[in-house]
Parts: C-alpha cells; sequence; structure tokens
C-alpha cells in the first residue's frame, strides 16, 4: 500500500494568514493526488484533484501544487469558514489510501 | 446532480454481518463511473474500503478483502455494502461516493451523508 503522511497534524492560524499543509506519498504518484475538506459532522468534500487543479466552485484561494511525492495545499488568505480538517488521498492505485489529516483551526 | 443517501442498520451485534446500501438519484448507476464506499472510525481518519463498477467488477481494501462484498442493483439503482464477522474496530461513519476523472486523474467527487454504524452487544 502507499502510504500517505501529512504535516503538521494541526494547526492553528490567524484571519488572512497564509496556511501550507504537506503531504508526502511512500512512492512516486505522479500527479495522482487529491485534497478534500472536511467540515464536523459533514462528508468530505473535493477541493484539488490531480494535485493542483481547482475542483469547480472552490474559491481561488485554495491551491495546490506538487508532482511525484511531495504535496502541498495552500490557503492564501485564511478565511474563518476555512476552519475544517483536510486530507490529502492518492489515487494512483488501489488501494486508494488517505493522509491522516490535518485539523486547522482559527 | 448526482445524490447519493446510505441507509441500514446503525447498530450491528460483533460478528454479525453490517450491510448498507447507496440509493443513487439524479444518475444512472450505469454510467462510466465507479461507486467507492470509504469509512470514518469516530475521530479517526478515512480508510477505502472499496469500489465496484456497473459491470460487477470490484476491488476491495486488502485489509478487509476476507470480509468485505459489494454488489450493484442496477434496477434499483443503488449499490450495497455487507462487511462480515464484525468487531468494535469497524464502528465507523460509512460513506458512499461516486468517483470522478478523467484520462489522468481520479477523484471522489460526490458524496454521501454518511451513515453510523456501531458494533456492540
Amino acid at each position: 500500500d502507499i502510504q500517505m503522511t501529512q504535516s503538521p497534524s494541526s494547526l492553528s492560524a490567524s484571519v488572512g494568514d497564509r496556511v501550507t499543509i504537506t503531504c508526502r506519498a511512500s512512492q512516486s504518484i505522479s500527479s495522482y493526488l487529491n485534497w478534500y475538506q472536511q467540515k464536523p459532522g459533514k462528508p468530505p468534500k473535493l477541493l484539488i484533484y490531480a494535485a493542483s487543479s481547482l475542483q469547480s466552485g472552490v474559491p481561488s484561494r485554495f491551491s495546490g501544487g506538487g508532482s511525484g511525492t511531495d504535496f502541498t495545499l495552500t490557503i492564501s488568505s485564511l478565511q474563518p469558514e476555512d476552519v475544517a480538517t483536510y486530507h490529502c488521498q492518492q489515487s494512483y492505485g488501489t488501494p486508494y489510501t488517505f493522509g491522516q489529516g490535518t485539523k486547522l483551526e482559527i | 446532480q448526482v445524490q447519493l443517501q446510505e441507509s441500514g442498520p446503525g447498530l450491528v451485534k460483533p460478528s454479525g454481518t453490517l450491510s448498507l446500501t447507496c440509493a443513487v438519484s439524479g444518475g444512472s448507476i450505469i454510467n462510466d463511473n465507479w461507486w467507492n464506499w470509504v469509512r470514518q472510525p469516530p475521530g479517526k481518519g478515512l480508510e477505502w474500503v472499496g469500489e465496484i463498477y456497473h459491470s460487477g467488477s470490484t476491488n476491495y481494501n486488502p485489509s478487509l478483502k476476507s470480509r468485505v462484498t459489494i454488489s450493484v442493483d442496477k434496477s434499483k439503482n443503488n449499490f450495497s455494502l455487507k462487511l462480515r464477522s464484525v468487531t468494535a474496530a469497524d464502528t465507523a461513519v460509512y460513506y458512499c461516493m461516486r468517483g470522478v476523472g478523467g484520462s489522468d486523474w481520479y477523484a471522489f467527487g460526490y458524496w454521501g451523508q454518511g451513515a453510523l454504524v456501531t458494533v456492540s452487544s
């Protein structure tokens, strides 16, 4: 299985801050990396697919980067509604695997 | 807009079988997509359980493969999950979802609201 490791596990930031979350794969996954946002009691929501493509309807302050084994999710200017847990996920091959999640607080 | 809704018992006894169904609306289950199950134990991360294509082809997580069966009912436009010999470690919110993708990408684009299944006597 491909192991996905996110850092940090939790993060506290202020409104307007630039926030970056990293995700590392245990082997190269090309650009088969997705990011999801999950708010309490809700299902995850797709934010970024193929490492850097913004899902329709997602605010442009979210961006993704990287390829191979190292990836980032960046929020350019943190907003109160961005409080959530963020998950990375590889779709390079089954079993699809997720990072452990990063809890973002303000 | 595709919508998915999980249903099934919220409480299962240890050693029993967990059974959930995902009803698909706003689209046909025989579209060119894979249909997935993912679970999330309380306060923990996400674990992919498996997927099915409308032809009946399946892929399962090896960690669960010996206990899992995913099936599709084209006449009812739904798909189902069965997990046998459950223990407390199988207590989780179970999500059904539809994959989306192109020639060089694949993601979980549409999610159900989730169904909490507790394994307890």
